[in-house]
């Protein structure tokens, strides 16, 4: 079984500000790791995904993430936080290492942006 | 390609009251599937579709859950005698074979009263 923890149901940063989103996840096969962003009353949209190769991965909007397999984590950063960062994070990981692609979600991070 | 789409975006019905969502994915997607999200959780998996074959459900769909997908397009998700516990936002996802990334709808949310 498969399970992801997002350290921090809230973060808070202000404009300019780095942006640090942490997610660590448990599972027994190479995981396929997801970031996906949800604006109120929306559905969800990916911002990146790492499934082999590259363990630094760029995605939209100017986020990135590193994978690190011995500290079991998935961290989402950006260097500048924008107004319309403001928004819900979620970390997931999908079982058999992306042949089924079912995801198991973390909780959530509710990140606020202060001008 | 308008992306997923689903409807309604918004249902309220009475407790017991039946009620179906429906879900177009994108088309040529031959993987759907469905996720509940409660107040402050991620989503949770419910099912999935490989073309119109149901290939996995999850423990949290109960017996009044049902849903389908009839010629491998549309889906449509049942949910019988609703209970107060059913309120929560369902999304849809689609994604075209395996290893490839899921796309999702702006989901229906379903309050019951």
């Amino acid at each position: 079984a498969q399970s992801v923890t997002q350290l921090g149901s809230h973060v808070s940063v202000s404009e300019g500000a780095l942006v640090l989103l942490r997610c660590n996840y448990s599972s027994s096969v190479p995981p396929y790791l997801f970031w996906y962003v949800q604006y109120p009353n929306q559905g969800l949209q990916l911002l990146l995904k790492y499934t082999t190769g590259a363990t630094l991965v760029k995605g939209i909007n100017g986020f990135e993430a590193e994978f690190k397999k011995s500290e079991t984590s998935f961290h989402l950063t950006k260097p500048s936080a924008h107004m319309s960062d403001a928004a819900e994070y979620f970390c997931a990981v999908s079982e058999g290492g992306g042949s089924n692609y079912k995801l198991t979600f973390g909780k959530g991070t509710l990140l606020t942006v202060n001008p | 390609d308008t992306g997923v789409s689903q409807d309604p975006r918004h249902k309220i019905t009475k407790r017991g009251q039946n009620v179906t969502f429906r879900c177009d994915p994108i088309s040529e997607h031959n993987r759907l599937y469905w996720y509940r999200q409660t107040l402050g959780q991620g989503p949770e998996f419910l099912t999935y579709f490989q073309n119109e074959a149901q290939l996995e459900k999850s423990r949290l769909l109960s017996d009044r859950f049902s849903a389908e997908r009839p010629k491998g397009s549309f889906s449509t998700l049942e949910i019988q005698r609703t209970e107060q516990g059913d309120s929560a936002m369902y999304l849809c996802a689609s994604s075209l074979g395996v290893k490839t990334e899921a796309f999702f709808g702006q989901g229906t949310r379903l309050t019951v009263v």
